[in-house]
């Protein structure tokens, strides 16, 4: 059976601090690996990871994935207020129909 | 603008109630999809479908009904069956289903009092 675990579940901060958020899976014919971001409502799409794209950033954000151990880390350097939301990671199969979500973390960042 | 659009965004019903969740999408995507999400939980599928006419039991479908017969169209039915149905719903698509990226609505509120 698939799955995705993501650690910490939650996390608290002070603004400016960096942070690792975590996600191991186990998939079988694994396809990608994508981070989003919920705020309130809708998860909004940050990056997708795949075999020939393994490191990507964008701005303060940037994520990797570790094909031989099974990872992804999503980094958050400088964080602000706005960063408070869940993160959530997930992963498609190339036999699967959809993606296959982890719990997400929980992060809050505190002035 | 392009996107997806859920009704009602808040919706409260009594036991026994069923209720349909509308999901309607403008982004001429072949696949659609409807997540559960919990406290603590993540999310979880429920329903599913990568083409008109056609759709698949996620891994929560039990007390859930849907239907596709427009491409643009997914709407979910929650049943008297679903024994739990207070959660937030939430609809996406992709542009077919090995597509990987998400797009979602804004997400529908049941409350079963």
């Amino acid at each position: 059976e698939d799955k995705v675990v993501q650690s910490p579940l939650s996390l608290v901060v002070h603004e400016g601090d960096t942070v690792t958020l975590n996600c191991s899976y186990e998939v079988t014919n694994f396809r990608s690996l994508l981070w989003y971001k919920q705020e309130k409502k809708a998860p909004t799409f940050l990056f997708m990871l795949t075999s020939s794209g393994i490191e990507k950033k964008s701005g303060r954000l940037s994520s990797i994935l570790d094909k031989k151990e099974l990872f992804s880390i999503l980094n958050i350097t400088a964080t602000q207020t706005g960063d408070s939301a869940v993160y959530l990671c997930a992963v498609e199969a190339d036999s699967g129909y959809a993606l296959n979500f982890g719990k997400g973390t929980s992060l809050l960042v505190t002035p | 603008d392009g996107g997806i659009t859920q009704s009602p965004k808040y919706l409260f019903r009594k036991e026994g109630q069923n209720v349909t969740l509308s999901c309607e999408q403008n982004l001429n995507h072949d696949a659609m999809y409807w997540y559960r999400q919990d406290p603590g939980q993540g999310l979880r599928l429920i329903y599913y479908s990568q083409i008109v006419n056609d759709f698949q039991k996620g891994d929560i479908a039990e007390g859930y009904s849907v239907s596709r017969e427009k491409k643009e169209s997914f709407p979910l039915t929650v049943t008297s069956a679903q024994k739990n149905p207070t959660a937030f719903y939430l609809c996406a698509s992709s542009i077919d289903y090995r597509a990987g990226e998400l797009f979602f609505g804004e997400g529908s509120r049941l409350t079963v009092l």
